[in-house]
C-alpha cells in the first residue's frame, strides 16, 4: 500500500539559510499534518491542513509557514533557521471527516543546522 | 488542553515474556480516540492500535491489546510473547474528535522498551 512520501530525507543547512521540506499524503487522504520531534523528546505538532485550509497551529514559530497544494501535497518552508530548528520532522495524513481518523506518519525529514 | 503522561520511561523483558505499558490522560472531553504508536531505532512512526473512547471494549490487535478505563482516564498496552522486533520507543497519543477537519496528536513522553534475547 502506498505511504507518506516526504522528501528531502536528510537536509544541512547553515543558520540563517532557508529550508523546504516536501510532504505526499496517502492518496485520497485529505488532510495533513506537521509534526517536529527534537532529541530524545516525543513528537510535538506544527499545522495542520484540511481540504487545502489550515485547520489547526500549534507551537509553530513565525519563521516557518506551510501549505497544502490542490494535489493535496504539502510543503513546509523554514526561514532564518536556527541550530535550534535541528530535529526530525514528521508529516502524517489522515481522512479528515469520512475516514477512522488514523494519521500515518511519513519517515521524516531529518533536519540539521550548522 | 489534553496531557498525556507515560511513567514508565523505560521497561526491559525477556523475549516471549508479556509486558505492559502505562499511559494516563487528563482531558474534559467525553469523544477522543487514544492510539500507540511505536518508533522503532529507524525513527519511522508506526500506528500500533487504536481505540475509541465511546467503544467499551477494549481494542486488540494480534499481541497487542489495550486496558482502556474511562473513568481512570488510563490507557495501558500490553504486548504479548513480545519478540525482538518489539524494541522501541512506544508512544501514547490522544486526539479529540471533533465533527470534522484535522484534529492533532498530543503525544505523552514515550516509553522505551528493550525486549532481551
Amino acid at each position: 500500500a502506498a505511504g507518506v512520501i516526504q522528501s528531502p530525507r536528510h537536509l544541512i543547512k547553515e543558520k540563517r539559510e532557508t529550508a523546504t521540506l516536501k510532504c505526499y499524503p496517502i492518496p485520497r487522504h485529505d488532510t495533513v499534518y506537521w509534526y517536529q520531534q527534537g532529541p530524545g523528546q516525543d513528537p510535538q505538532f506544527l499545522i495542520s491542513f484540511y481540504e487545502k485550509m489550515q485547520s489547526d497551529k500549534g507551537s509553530i514559530p513565525d519563521r516557518f509557514s506551510a501549505q497544502q497544494f490542490s494535489d493535496y501535497h504539502s510543503e513546509l518552508n523554514m526561514s532564518s533557521l536556527e541550530l535550534g530548528d535541528s530535529a526530525l520532522y514528521f508529516c502524517a495524513s489522515s481522512l479528515g471527516i469520512t475516514g477512522e481518523r488514523e494519521q500515518y506518519f511519513g519517515p521524516g525529514t531529518r533536519l540539521t543546522v550548522t | 488542553a489534553q496531557t498525556v503522561t507515560q511513567s514508565q520511561p523505560e521497561m526491559s523483558v525477556q523475549e516471549a515474556e508479556t509486558v505492559t505499558l502505562s499511559c494516563t490522560y487528563d482531558t474534559s472531553e467525553n469523544n477522543y480516540y487514544l492510539f500507540w504508536y511505536k518508533q522503532p531505532p529507524s525513527r519511522q512512526m508506526i500506528l500500533v492500535i487504536r481505540q475509541e473512547a465511546y467503544k467499551q471494549q477494549n481494542a486488540t490487535e494480534n499481541r497487542f491489546s489495550v486496558n482502556f478505563q474511562k473513568a481512570a482516564k488510563s490507557f495501558s498496552l500490553k504486548i504479548s510473547d513480545s519478540q525482538l522486533g518489539d524494541t522501541a520507543m512506544y508512544f501514547c497519543a490522544f486526539m479529540k474528535l471533533n465533527r470534522g477537519g484535522a484534529q492533532k496528536l498530543v503525544f505523552g513522553q514515550g516509553t522505551r522498551l528493550t525486549i532481551n534475547p
